[in-house]
Formats: C-alpha cells, structure tokens, sequence
C-alpha cells in the first residue's frame, strides 16, 4: 500500500524557535508537495520538490530520494505559521493512480508569542 | 488573476438528498482533481479530470461522479447523501496531470 507518514502530528513552539517537520512515503514518487492549510479549509502550496532543496523566505524544503523521507523546516517561527501543514506525494508510474495526490495526515502547528 | 474558485462555500444538505459542487479552475488549467477531507485526517483522492476525460478515480462508491465542462470548470455530484459523506471538499487545479497544483479553499459540506 503506498502511504504517506508524517511526524510529529502536533507540534508546538515559541515565537523564534526553529521548526521541522517530517514526512517518510513507502515507494517511489515524482513529486513531494508541502502544503500549508489555515482554519477554515483553503490549501496553499508551499512547495513541489523532485529532488534536493528549495527555499522561500524562512521556509525550507528538502528531500531525500534515496531515503525517501522529505522536511519542512521553518525558522524564526511566529505564531502567524500556525497552521495545518500537510505532505502529499504523486507517486511514479501510471494507470489509474496517475496524476494523483496521496496526503500525509498534516502537522498541526502552534506557535505562541 | 483569479484563483481556483468553489461553489458554494458551505452546504447543508439532509441524508438521501443530493449534491452538486462546483470548481473553476485557473486560466489555463486543464487538469481539475476533486478530494474529501474529513474533519481531522489528511484529504483522499477521489477524481481527476483531464481535458474533459476521467483520468483518475479513488477507492469512493459510485454514488459519486463529476464531469469536466468544455470551459474545463468541473462538477462533483454525491447522490444519497449520507452522514459520513460530511466533509470538506477541495477542488485542485494544475496545467498538466501532475505538477503545480493549485487548490480552492473548498466548500464544507454537512450531512444531517
């Protein structure tokens, strides 16, 4: 079964501190999303990585292929960063399972003041 | 420039009824994917629409269908609606099949 883990499932922080967040998958993907989701549902994409790593702002992304394990980091955190924040993976090959997306179950995120 | 566009953005709805959501995708967007995200867990797939063709279907009965318009805006239809069927459900757009999605933020849909 192809299956998106993510860790931790909560996490919570002080204004400042450096955060990671953790996502492991079961077999070959052509694409890892991060994706950041507020209260009240709407979905923003943060990131799409194929390989290596990208940055914006104080957001970092990075993955590993061969261990097939991708973080999140986020530094200088401020409690506007809290929020749901969710891998999704599509995963290689074809067939019915083509172009489509399989999400961890988000990391919920709080940063206080 | 418009982003992905749901309607409406909330719905009740009573069980055995039926529903119909609506998605415009981005300008330029021929590829509109549909998810259920149960209040909680991570969203599940449920179709993918490419150039007004079904490309994908996730593990939901078939009391669930969609259909891609000519103007590439989309449709998802639940039929005798049931309480679990109470989520909220996103819409995502992209250019190709698999690469650079944009989401809506979704219409909720509660079951009662």
């Amino acid at each position: 079964k192809n299956e998106v883990e993510q860790s931790p499932q909560n996490l919570t922080a002080q204004e400042g501190e450096f955060i990671t967040i953790n996502c492991s998958y079961s077999v070959g993907i052509s694409a890892l999303h991060w994706l950041q989701q507020h209260p009240g549902g709407g979905i923003v994409s943060l990131f799409m990585l194929s390989s290596g790593k990208k940055k914006h702002g104080r957001l970092i992304a990075t993955i590993n292929i061969q261990e097939k394990h991708s973080s999140l980091h986020i530094t200088a955190s401020h409690p506007r960063d809290s929020a749901v924040y969710i891998c999704a993976v599509r995963w290689a090959g074809g067939g019915t399972s083509y172009g489509k997306l399989t999400f961890g179950q988000g990391t919920i995120l709080t940063v206080h003041p | 420039d418009a982003g992905v566009t749901q309607s409406p953005t909330h719905l009740i709805k009573t069980r055995g009824q039926h529903v119909t959501l609506r998605c415009s995708p981005i300008s330029g967007h021929k590829s509109v994917s549909w998810y259920q995200q149960v209040l909680g867990q991570g969203p599940q797939f449920i179709f993918q629409y490419y150039e007004k063709e079904e490309r994908g279907r996730g593990n939901f009965p078939d009391r669930f269908s969609a259909r891609q318009f000519p103007n590439y805006s989309s449709e998802l239809n639940v039929n005798a609606l049931l309480l679990g069927d109470s989520a909220l459900y996103l819409c995502a757009s992209s250019s190709s099949l698999g690469f650079g999605y944009t989401f809506g933020s979704g219409t909720r849909l509660t079951v009662v």
